[in-house]
């Protein structure tokens, strides 16, 4: 156990909706990273936030967005969804944000019929 | 230049065998090179890590062996068990940034 926690870990959803992802992350962690993993892509990173700021941005839609909330928990937002967004997203945490070991849940499986 | 090329895509090796992964880079600001291994179900899971200071790391029955200059490294897994068996990750970071940009994995499959 990661002693991440990734709320749900199963969505099925339709195309044009809108669906919030929950992360907490390990105790003490101020940084969250927001993954995707399909089979085509891989693992591509998100966004980072860290102690309630972005930190860092990668490939992410400008359908999603994301924040952290002052008790360190994150939310990543889905809209307008298309069946390609169908994966799935992991959380993860570390305790800076020099990268170190990355704590990662164990996922929210994300399918859009 | 942001890209991590990871090889084989599967691997199916003997238990006792060695199981070997290779990646290759081309962003010489990578200066963080981790590994992780993720079991069905399961997110991934730091399993070794290099900084491009070493030639070599070994916990255990893994090795890290990183070739600078050829920017390449690669993962061997000694005495591979079945319990082995899983999907391995390459990753590499510019150390300030929290972001690590990860290879396509390899999935290992080690025959009792």
């Amino acid at each position: 156990d990661s002693g991440v926690t990734q709320t749900p870990k199963h969505l099925i959803t339709a195309t044009g909706q809108r669906v919030t992802l929950r992360c907490s992350p390990r105790s003490g962690d101020l940084s969250v990273y927001w993954y995707q993993q399909s089979l085509d892509q891989g693992l591509q990173f998100l966004i980072q936030y860290y102690n309630g700021e972005e930190r860092a941005k990668g490939n992410i839609l400008e359908r999603f967005s994301a924040q952290q909330f002052p008790d360190l928990h994150s939310e990543l937002n889905l809209s307008s969804l298309e069946l390609g967004d169908s994966a799935l997203y992991f959380c993860a945490s570390s305790v800076g944000t020099r990268i170190g070991e990355l704590f990662f849940g164990e996922g929210s499986r994300l399918t859009v019929l | 230049q942001q890209q991590v090329k990871q090889s084989p895509q599967s691997l199916i090796v003997q238990k006792g065998g060695i199981s070997i992964i290779n990646c290759a880079y081309e962003n010489t600001a990578f200066d963080y090179f981790p590994w992780y291994q993720q079991f069905p179900g399961k997110g991934p899971a730091l399993l070794i890590a290099i900084r491009p200071d070493v030639s070599e790391k070994k916990e255990g029955r893994f090795t890290i062996s990183f070739n600078k200059s050829a920017k390449q490294f690669s993962l061997h897994i000694m005495d591979s068990q079945p319990g082995d068996s899983a999907t391995y990750f390459c990753a590499a970071s510019v150390g300030s940034q929290g972001n690590l940009i990860f290879g396509k994995g390899t999935k290992l499959s080690v025959k009792p």
